[in-house]
């Protein structure tokens, strides 16, 4: 079966560095990846996804890699900031029915030290 | 704005009484998903609607069923509720097609006592 990891549950690092998460994943080659930030008692928030052909994106100081021979994803955030602090997950495309099914991973918590 | 809406955001239930949750989107997407998120772990897809098939997951246990009376509303009912369907359950919609984004709501936390 699929199988998502995220690289550590939890993240801490100080204002203004780059954080890198990482999502790796077995068992599947999916089309695309998507990362997405969750805060705390709300739902997820759609960030960025990534087709399998691409093997970078950019928004704004967000960037995501796909390396689909490593089976793995790393999302970076540059200049990091306090509001930053959030859970940020990793899902594959699933795409079965035509809708666009999603398998999660467990995601990381960032926390932003000022 | 466009957006997806739950309600209640708390429910509290006690063991063995139904419930129903409920989900209105005004994307007007023709895909909605129910998925359930304890703590600290992956949301995990129930179920979704693809306009209005419904299309269940092989896991997802028999006391949970779902209904989409049209394009803007679903709703997630959970027939017996036991101690271990305490969770988050969010809803998110989307568009057809493959390489679409999923609007989440704001969950509903449910409670089992």
């Amino acid at each position: 079966s699929q199988k998502i990891e995220q690289n550590s549950e939890a993240l801490n690092i100080q204002e203004g560095k780059t954080a890198t998460l990482t999502c790796n994943y077995t068992n599947y080659s999916p089309a695309y990846l998507q990362w997405y930030r969750q805060d705390p008692g709300r739902g997820p928030v759609f960030l960025l996804l990534i087709r399998e052909n691409e093997k970078e994106k950019r928004k704004e100081r967000l960037k995501v890699t796909f390396d689909t021979t490593l089976k793995q994803s790393l999302f970076h955030i540059t200049a990091s900031q306090p509001a930053d602090s959030a859970t940020y997950l990793c899902a594959l495309d699933r795409s079965e029915t035509g809708a666009n099914n999603l398998f999660f991973g467990t995601g990381t918590r960032l926390t932003v030290i000022p | 704005d466009a957006m997806v809406i739950q309600n209640p955001r708390y429910q509290v239930t006690q063991f063995g009484k139904p419930v129903t949750l409920s989900c209105s989107q005004t994307l007007n997407h023709n895909v909605m998903y129910w998925y359930q998120q304890k703590s600290s772990q992956a949301p995990k897809l129930l179920f979704h609607y693809y306009d209005k098939d419904f299309n269940n997951e092989a896991d997802t246990p028999d006391n949970f069923q779902s209904r989409r009376p049209n394009t803007s509303f679903c709703f997630l009912d959970i027939r017996s509720p036991g101690l271990g369907d305490a969770a988050m359950y969010l809803c998110a919609t989307s568009r057809s097609g493959g390489y679409n984004e999923q609007f989440f709501g704001p969950g509903t936390r449910l409670t089992v006592l």
